[in-house]
């Protein structure tokens, strides 16, 4: 099973700031299937991008994915007060599929 | 806009069977070439997938819980299933069901999720 390794587990920062989550899986992904999801408290996982760096319909294009192999990265150019919360990658390119633990990014 | 809801018992007792249905609408669950996953999240953790099963009932479980769990799908009432036997507390979790979640294809929809409680 192909491992995923978030980093940091907490991002603290302010609004404005730029955050950058990594996600390192301990294999190749097949052809780049690696998901991102953003998971507010109560709520499911909404998917943000798909294929890396495929964004969904409705995602701000503050919002960026990159990467490929086994490094993978979200970036959030200029947070925004709704964009505090915790971010989910995953990968689908091999069984079973797995996720990340996560990274919290919080209000500093 | 395809939507999902879980229903189920929010309470099972050890050893028991865990049993959970998502009921589909705004789109037919034999539609299209999707497959329809269960993952589950404990309280404060990580995200796990169960699961997934297609619409002519072929299912593919997750190795680690592949001796407990069932994934069962009634294409006349648009639903799917889950059943996992012999619970303990570490299977207290809130369970999601989805659409997507096979090799290839990302979770693109998501029920609200239940919280199931493994509790005496």
């Amino acid at each position: 099973e192909i491992v995923l390794t978030q980093s940091p587990g907490t991002l603290s920062l302010s609004p404005g700031e730029r955050a950058t989550l990594s996600c390192r899986a301990s294999q190749s992904v097949s052809s780049s299937f690696l998901a991102w999801y953003q998971q507010k408290p109560g709520q499911a996982p909404r998917l943000l991008f798909y294929g890396t760096s495929t964004r969904v319909t409705g995602i701000p294009d503050r919002f960026s994915g990159s990467g490929s192999g086994t490094d993978f990265t979200l970036t959030i150019s200029r947070l925004e007060p709704e964009d505090f919360a915790v971010y989910y990658c995953q990968q689908y390119g091999s069984s079973p599929q797995t996720f990340g633990l996560g990274t919290k990014v919080e209000i500093k | 806009q395809v939507q999902l809801e879980e229903s189920g018992p929010g309470l099972v007792k050890p050893s028991q069977t865990l049993s959970l249905t998502c009921t589909v609408s705004g789109g037919s669950i034999s539609s299209g070439n999707y497959y329809w996953s269960w993952i589950r999240q404990p309280p404060g953790k990580g995200l796990e997938w169960i699961g997934y099963i297609y619409h002519s009932g072929s299912a593919h479980t997750n190795p680690s819980l592949e001796s407990r769990v069932t994934i069962s799908v009634d294409t006349s009432k648009n639903q799917f299933s889950l059943k996992l036997s012999s619970v303990t507390a570490a299977d207290t979790a809130v369970y999601y069901c989805a659409r997507g979640g096979t090799v290839g294809d990302y979770v693109g929809y998501w029920g609200q999720g239940t919280l199931v409680t493994v509790s005496s």
